[in-house]
Parts: structure tokens; C-alpha cells; sequence
């Protein structure tokens, strides 16, 4: 199956600061990819649409400002987390689908990036 | 509005008894089922991908099938190293490929 990255794994940071997650398509190129978050013992909670070359589409209720994707090429995409605060602690996981738009695709997922905001 | 249910919530199992898990989904049309296996942690794994009522995949001890309104993970003589959460997701023909989750199928098979 194709392979999903994403770096860090866990991070640790202060309140206030920013957080960058990349996730990478490791043997296939992703038009799109699908940023997710995951509290404990529940399921995942699409939080946008990554589109490279264009801009993000977030759900509704995820703020754009507060968690920033950049999809650079067709194999990156990041998610920055801005100033940081405990309630934005969570499991962050990132997927990508591999063939064409419109098309039947399963979406392979990464490690995911857990998050912890002292 | 186009829902996913997943049912049981939580399954402890011994090892060796077979049992199956449901996912039940209301949607406006469906473009394909998937399943995936999440372990603590980790990101899912996937498993199967269904489209249409009748099909059937298998791998392992693992068996997926589909109809009209839900699909089934049948586990054979399952070993504990099957226990994890079980995910279902759905696409529809919305014109995205946006996923639909449910909310997971916790599984433990105890030796």
C-alpha cells in the first residue's frame, strides 16, 4: 500500500507558541490531502481539505486562523498550529487519497503527531 | 444528512470465537465503504474497500461484505493480536472524497 509520513511524531510545546506538522506522500503524488483530529477514545474529526496549489477548505467550526495548511507540492502538507493553547492538544493525523479527483480512492494514512500545549 | 453508525461500541472476545461487527450508513449515494484498523496511537490501517451491494473481500481472518444500508467485519477465530479499533468510513458522490467515519468499534480478544 502507499506510505503516509508525517513528522513529528509527538511534540511538546509552550502555550502561545506555533507548532508546524508535515505530512509527506512517500511513493505517490497527492493532489489533496485530509487533515483529521482525533480526542481519546473517539473517532476521527475532519478538520480541512488540503489542496495543492490552492487554498485549504476547512470544515465547519475549524478555525483557518488558528490551524494554517500549506500544501507546497505534491507530496507536502503542512499544518501550523498558532499560538498554541491546551485545548488545542489532540492527536493529529494526516491522510491522502492516491489516484485522481472524482475517482474511488482509499485515503492511506500517516503515524499521526501527537500534540501536547503545556 | 448522511450518517455512519457503528455497533458495538466496545467487544471483548476469547480467542477463537468469531463474532461481527456492524456498520450501518444512511447516505445520499454511496461512492465506496472502507474499513480500517487503528491501533493505540497510530494512524489507521486500512483494510478492504467495498462499492457496491453483494461484494465481499477477505484477508486473513478478516471478512468484509456489503449491502444497501450497512456492511459487516466478520472475524474468524480471531488472536489477540487482532484486538484493536475497528473504523468504517464512507464516501459518497457528493463530488468530494471527503470521508464519512463512524465512530469505531473498540475489539479486544483476550488469549
Amino acid at each position: 500500500g502507499a506510505v503516509v509520513s508525517q513528522h513529528p511524531s509527538w511534540v511538546i510545546c509552550k502555550s502561545g507558541t506555533s507548532v508546524k506538522i508535515e505530512c509527506r506522500s512517500l511513493d505517490f503524488q497527492a493532489t489533496t490531502m485530509f487533515w483529521y483530529r482525533q480526542f481519546p477514545k473517539q473517532s476521527l474529526m475532519l478538520m480541512a481539505t488540503s489542496n495543492e496549489g490552492s487554498k485549504a477548505t476547512y470544515e465547519q467550526g475549524v478555525e483557518k486562523d488558528k490551524f494554517l495548511i500549506n500544501h507546497a507540492s505534491l507530496t507536502l502538507s503542512t499544518l501550523t498550529v498558532t499560538s498554541a493553547h491546551p485545548e488545542d492538544s489532540s492527536f493529529y493525523i494526516c491522510s491522502a487519497p492516491t489516484g485522481l479527483a472524482g475517482a474511488y480512492n482509499e485515503q492511506f494514512f500517516g503515524p499521526g503527531t501527537r500534540l501536547t500545549v503545556l | 444528512e448522511d450518517q455512519v453508525t457503528q455497533s458495538p461500541e466496545a467487544l471483548r472476545l476469547q480467542e477463537g470465537e468469531s463474532s461481527s461487527l456492524n456498520c450501518s450508513y444512511t447516505v445520499s449515494g454511496l461512492r465506496g465503504l472502507f474499513w480500517y484498523r487503528q491501533d493505540p496511537g497510530k494512524g489507521p490501517e486500512f483494510l478492504f474497500t467495498l462499492y457496491s451491494a453483494g461484494e465481499e473481500k477477505e484477508k486473513e481472518r478478516l471478512k468484509a461484505t456489503l449491502t444497501k444500508k450497512e456492511s459487516f467485519l466478520h472475524i474468524t477465530a480471531p488472536k489477540p493480536e487482532d484486538s484493536a479499533t475497528y473504523l468504517c468510513a464512507v464516501q459518497t458522490t457528493s463530488g468530494t472524497y471527503k470521508y464519512i467515519f463512524g465512530t469505531g468499534t473498540r475489539l479486544k480478544v483476550l488469549a
